[in-house]
């Protein structure tokens, strides 16, 4: 089946670790997007992806990367710079510009 | 910042129909109207979209002011299944396409 994989659904980390979350899609769409949720909220931006290696900040960019070296992958790294990186993170995407996003079931960052 | 304006919340009777309504009174000419819904937990779901003329699928309809400044989505008939936080945006099919949510509105499903 066609779909937005993200691993893992449950990632515990200690403070000052960088972890990276893995976002794999087969649906052969250009554009990827990762969102932040925290509780109670809505998705806030972080990245985005229109094609392979090249990429635009969101409106809450700090403290996160990101490569785009495949069509189908679009990893997010939360570094040590993230001051509260505890939260729900969603990966989602769309074949074309204008067109319905489909999301991954997301993961959700625990940092201790 | 989102474009768009929802209640934060409404209640709806078991078996009615949902109405909810969404303020974007600063969508431009080709603009689309998307509406997505998120279970707790969950990734979004898409619902419905549109242009300027009402739409309809199997899940709801989409129902757009002649003005475009504001639409409604209607769940003919809610069940317990259709409690859930929606999301309305406006998306342009623009080179800096950048998807932005806003909070959405919490519907609750009252049996």
């Amino acid at each position: 089946d066609g779909g937005i994989t993200q691993s893992p659904k449950y990632l515990f980390r200690k403070e000052g670790q960088n972890v990276t979350l893995s976002c794999e899609q087969n649906l052969n769409h250009d554009a990827m997007y990762w969102y932040r949720q925290d509780p109670g909220q809505g998705l806030r931006l972080i990245y985005y992806s229109q094609i392979v290696n090249d990429f635009q900040k969101g409106d809450i960019a700090e403290g996160y990367s990101v490569s785009r070296e495949k069509k189908e992958s679009f990893p997010l790294t939360v570094t040590s710079a993230q001051k509260n990186p505890t939260a729900f993170y969603l990966c989602a995407s769309t074949p074309d510009r204008g067109r319905a996003v489909a999301f991954g079931s997301g993961t959700r960052l625990t940092v201790v | 910042d989102a474009k768009t304006t929802q209640p934060p919340s409404m209640d709806c009777a078991e078996g009615r129909a949902a109405n909810l309504p969404c303020n974007h009174s600063t969508i431009s000419g080709n603009e689309y109207v998307y509406w997505y819904r998120q279970i707790h937990s969950q990734g979004p779901q898409y619902i419905i979209h549109g242009l300027k003329n009402n739409e309809t699928n199997e899940m709801a309809s989409l129902i757009i002011t002649e003005d475009r400044k504001s639409s409604t989505l209607i769940l003919p008939h809610a069940t317990l299944r259709d409690t859930a936080v929606y999301y309305c945006i406006v998306r342009t099919p623009a080179q800096d396409d950048k998807i932005i949510f806003g909070k959405g509105t919490r519907l609750h499903i009252l049996p």
